[in-house]
């Protein structure tokens, strides 16, 4: 089993609509987690971190649920640039040392 | 956008020939990393670098070294690629190791080895 998991999709959604996916991840001492965004053939870009009280930047909602060990992303009246993959990152410390944790990323397709 | 380039941005290589891909950046950010990515599989990384001629392995450094000579280059070496070796490799830099809302990514390289 993967440290972190995310459902690879396609998630196909209308434009307009609201869409949420969900990140989980293994280790309980996992400390900081972000979302990424990546466009095809394009590098990561970080999207937003994930604050424990939850947060909101635009249109995008971040949550954390630590007891049941996942992060999700809502993303409220989806626009056709919202087509990306979403990828999880999970930080987590180590024999005095950080680690960084990527999910395989979920595909997300808005059609008009 | 930060100031970070690849080179070669794609490369087809053949089993048993070295390859080396190159990161450069103008930030003058300390940490300078070199993941890989395969589809089904989240990032992974290779080596990374917290300064001049420091370097460190990642989760998956078997058959890759790296150099840093200069603040501004990291260098990735496959001594002798193999196919297991094809993938898109991404180049990252970032002012802080405990920070990775601080990393930025280069535009990648992808490279096929037959």
């Amino acid at each position: 089993r993967k440290e972190v998991e995310q459902d690879p999709g396609p998630f196909n959604v209308p434009e307009g609509a609201t869409v949420a996916f969900n990140c989980t991840y293994s280790n309980s001492a996992s400390q900081s987690f972000f979302w990424y965004r990546q466009d095809c053939r394009k590098e990561p870009k970080l999207l937003m971190s994930v604050y424990s009280s939850g947060n909101e930047d635009g249109r995008f909602t971040a949550q954390l649920n630590r007891a049941s060990q996942y992060i999700s992303l809502l993303i409220r009246d989806s626009k056709l640039s919202d087509s990306a993959t979403y990828l999880c990152v999970v930080r987590r410390e180590m024999d005095s040392n950080y680690q960084l944790i990527w999910g395989a990323g979920t595909k997300l397709i808005i059609k008009p | 956008d930060a100031g970070i380039t690849q080179s070669p941005r794609h490369k087809v290589t053949e089993t048993g020939t070295p390859v080396t891909l190159r990161c450069h950046q103008t930030e003058n950010h300390r940490y300078m990393y070199w993941y890989r990515q395969d589809p089904g599989h989240g990032l992974r990384l290779i080596h990374y670098s917290y300064g001049v001629k420091d370097t460190d392995k990642g989760e998956v450094s078997d058959g890759y070294s790296v150099s840093r000579s200069k603040t501004e280059d990291f260098l990735l070496t496959l001594e002798s690629a193999t196919s297991s070796q094809t993938s898109v490799y991404f180049c990252a830099i970032s002012e802080s190791r405990e920070r990775p809302d601080t990393q930025y990514f280069g535009p990648g390289t992808r490279l096929t080895v037959l």
